[in-house]
């Protein structure tokens, strides 16, 4: 298995503003995913973040709304840019250590007022 | 496209009983995967079914998958309160590629005394 931080693990920001959120491995790894989960829903892939690649992103998620870093094998950030209420979800990286399963970061919960 | 159904959406049961949760997916794939995730936590792995007929257990869970039916089942027995959470199943999107998956909409079972 993985441990896989994030921080913040919670925040509450303004309308129009942005956070950045980040995600720390204990283990070097290929490809971290980002996850949203908004309130009472299920998990929708956002982008997989490559190291010394461009993110890739799902339908409906742009890399002006979300800018992704992933500077090295251990460490990936998620911006949320010019945050709505709608933006207020939890946040969710993972890994593929093994290729049969992902393992999940504890999340971050984002409320925007 | 992929789509992932999860049945029922919601779940209550008393304890010491038995119930089966079910998740069908709409195109080819040969592995799924469950997940659980515990009130305000982050998604823990449970089972990792890797081929048609694949049957795991672990304690008073046990997952199934039928390729050809394109069907997965959890069955829970003899629930107990400890049980009480939300699960997810996930279904690769591509069979090339393993590392995106499409999660169903969860199924939150809530155990009562």
């Amino acid at each position: 298995s993985a441990v896989i931080s994030q921080k913040p693990s919670r925040d509450i920001c303004q309308r129009g503003t942005s956070l950045t959120i980040q995600c720390q491995v204990d283990s070097q790894v290929t490809m971290m995913f980002w996850y949203r989960q908004q309130p009472g829903q299920s998990l929708t892939l956002i982008a997989t973040a490559n190291q010394g690649s461009e993110a890739t992103y799902e339908s409906g998620f742009v890399i002006d709304k979300f800018p992704i870093s992933r500077p090295n094998l251990t460490f990936s950030t998620l911006t949320v840019s010019n945050m709505s209420p709608e933006d207020s979800s939890i946040y969710l990286c993972s890994v593929d250590l093994v290729r049969n399963t992902q393992y999940f970061g504890p999340g971050t919960r984002l409320t925007v007022l | 496209e992929l789509k992932v159904e999860q049945n029922p959406l919601f779940l209550s049961m008393q304890e010491g009983k038995n119930y089966t949760i079910y998740c069908n997916y709409s195109t080819t794939s040969d592995r799924l995967y469950w997940y659980r995730q515990d009130p305000g936590k982050s998604l823990e792995s449970l089972f990792v079914l890797l081929s048609n007929g694949a049957v795991k257990q672990e304690g008073r869970l046990m997952a199934s998958l039928d390729t050809k039916a394109r069907l997965s089942t959890l069955h829970i027995t003899a629930a107990v309160h400890d049980l009480s959470a939300t699960y997810f199943c996930a279904v690769p999107r591509l069979k090339t590629s393993y590392d995106k998956v499409i999660f169903g909409p969860g199924t939150s079972l809530s155990v009562i005394p």
